[in-house]
C-alpha cells in the first residue's frame, strides 16, 4: 500500500493559462474523489469516479474544469482558463466500495 | 443541507493538557462520521470513525462519541503531545451519498 500520490505537488501559473493535475490512487482502490481546499477552510467535494465512469459532479465544478479517469486507474484534473480564484490545494482521494477515503499529498495552486 | 461545524481555533494548550474539540452536524438520517487530521506539509490522514449513533471511535490516544441526542461528535484526548500539533477536521458522509463534508477545521498547538 502506497498510498495516494499526486503531481505536481506545487503549481504557479499565469491567469487564463490551463493546467492538469495527476491523481494516482491507491491500487485496488475503484473509486476516486477530487476536493478543493482554500485557505482556512476544509476541503469540499467536487467529482467522484467509480472505475472510469464520473459519477457525480459538484456546482463547484464550472464549465473550465473536467476530470477524466480514463481506464480506470489514474485521473487528471484539467483547469482552463485559469482565475486568480481557483488558488487552493485540490485533494485526491481513493477507496474500495463503502470504505474510508484516503487521501494524498495534494496539489497546491497559485494563479498570479 | 448538510453541514459540520467546529469550534474556531488556535487552540492552544500546554503539553500532557486534557483536548476537547467541539463538532456539531446537521445530516438527515444517519451519517457516518469521521475525525482527520492534517500535519504540517502533509495530506489528510483519518483519525478516527463512528457509523452509528453511540459508537466511540478510538485512535493514537484520541477518542470521540457519535452523540444523536446531541448530534456531535467531539474530540477528546487525556494528554497531548506536542507532537499533536496540527489541524483537525470533523466530517460527515451520509451513506446514500459519496461524498464527505466537512468542517472548517480547528488549529491545535501544543506547547512543550
Amino acid at each position: 500500500d502506497t498510498g495516494v500520490s499526486q503531481n505536481p505537488r506545487h503549481k504557479i501559473t499565469k491567469r487564463g493559462q490551463n493546467v492538469t493535475f495527476r491523481c494516482d490512487p491507491i491500487s485496488e482502490h475503484n473509486r476516486l474523489y477530487w476536493y478543493r481546499q482554500t485557505l482556512g477552510q476544509g476541503p469540499e467535494f467536487l467529482t467522484y469516479f467509480q472505475n472510469e465512469a464520473q459519477l457525480e459532479k459538484s456546482r463547484l465544478l464550472s464549465d473550465r474544469f473536467s476530470a477524466e479517469r480514463p481506464k480506470g486507474s489514474f485521473s487528471t484534473l484539467e483547469i482552463q482558463r485559469t482565475e486568480q480564484g481557483d488558488s487552493a490545494m485540490y485533494l485526491c482521494a481513493s477507496s474500495r466500495p463503502t470504505d474510508t477515503q484516503y487521501f494524498g499529498p495534494g496539489t497546491r495552486l497559485t494563479v498570479l | 443541507g448538510d453541514s459540520v461545524t467546529q469550534m474556531e481555533g488556535p487552540v492552544t494548550l500546554s503539553e500532557e493538557a486534557f483536548l476537547t474539540i467541539n463538532c456539531t452536524y446537521t445530516a438527515t438520517g444517519y451519517p457516518s462520521l469521521f475525525w482527520y487530521v492534517q500535519y504540517p506539509g502533509e495530506g489528510l490522514q483519518l483519525l478516527l470513525k463512528a457509523t452509528k449513533a453511540d459508537d466511540k471511535g478510538s485512535n493514537k490516544g484520541f477518542e470521540a462519541t457519535y452523540r444523536k441526542e446531541t448530534t456531535s461528535f467531539h474530540l477528546e484526548k487525556g494528554s497531548v503531545q506536542v507532537s499533536d500539533s496540527a489541524v483537525y477536521f470533523c466530517a460527515l458522509k451520509r451513506d446514500s451519498s459519496y461524498k464527505l463534508i466537512f468542517g472548517s477545521g480547528t488549529r491545535l498547538l501544543v506547547r512543550p
